[in-house]
């Protein structure tokens, strides 16, 4: 059975800063991998998708890699803001014919004091 | 941009009682999801949706529940005797199937988050 494990469950950095968000799973025969903003009592917002066959994925201040022989994958946030203050979820589709659903972490709370 | 949209935000009901939540994923996607969020714990697959088919449905998803794509717009989950475990955030999802990244990301909506009391 799949698990994915986020690591830390809450971050708090200064604006500005650099910072790495991690997610690992249990299984690393998987489909693909996709990455997700919370909001507080609000729904998810996707951010990246990586393929299988990728090894990471760039949009904006964001860059996600996936290591799947290692069962890891981080999502690096450039220069953040506090507006990036949100829970962070990772999950994993896996590479099971005809299955489709997600499998979530737990997240990590990332707060971007001002 | 297209939205997943879902009515209604909040939903109060009685145990026992049904509630229906409906969902209008994004037009032209074809792959439909339910997804649920128990406070404080992690996202749960509930069931997925394909060409007016339940494709795949988990534990959760036992006699109680139901889906529907009852137009071509809407999609929407009955629940038929309220819990109070059926306490969470209900999401749906959806997806194209077109080729590639965009195809297979699954764009969630804001939620529904019912309470049985």
């Amino acid at each position: 059975k799949q698990e994915v494990t986020q690591i830390p469950a809450a971050l708090s950095v200064p604006e500005g800063e650099n910072l790495v968000l991690n997610c690992s799973f249990t299984d690393s025969a998987i489909y693909n991998l996709q990455w997700f903003r919370q909001d507080p009592g609000k729904g998810l917002t996707s951010l990246l998708l990586i393929q299988s066959s990728q090894r990471e994925q760039t949009s904006g201040r964001l860059n996600a890699s996936l290591d799947k022989s290692s069962g890891r994958s981080t999502l690096y946030i450039a220069a953040s803001q506090p507006g990036d203050s949100a829970t962070y979820l990772c999950a994993v589709q896996k590479a099971d014919g005809g299955s489709e659903k997600l499998v979530f972490g737990k997240g990590t709370k990332l707060t971007v004091n001002p | 941009e297209p939205e997943v949209t879902q009515t209604p935000s909040h939903q109060v009901t009685q145990m026992g009682q049904e509630v229906i939540l409906r969902c209008v994923p994004i037009s032209n996607h074809l792959y439909f999801y339910w997804y649920r969020q128990i406070l404080g714990q992690k996202v749960e697959f509930l069931v997925s949706f394909y060409n007016n088919e339940i494709s795949e449905k988990s534990e959760i998803f036992d006699d109680q529940f139901s889906v529907e794509r009852p137009d071509g717009s809407n999609f929407t989950l009955k629940i038929r005797s309220t819990k109070l475990e059926d306490s969470a955030m209900y999401f749906c999802a959806s997806r194209s199937g077109t080729s590639g990244a965009a195809g297979e990301t699954q764009y969630f909506g804001p939620g529904t988050r019912l309470l049985v009391l």
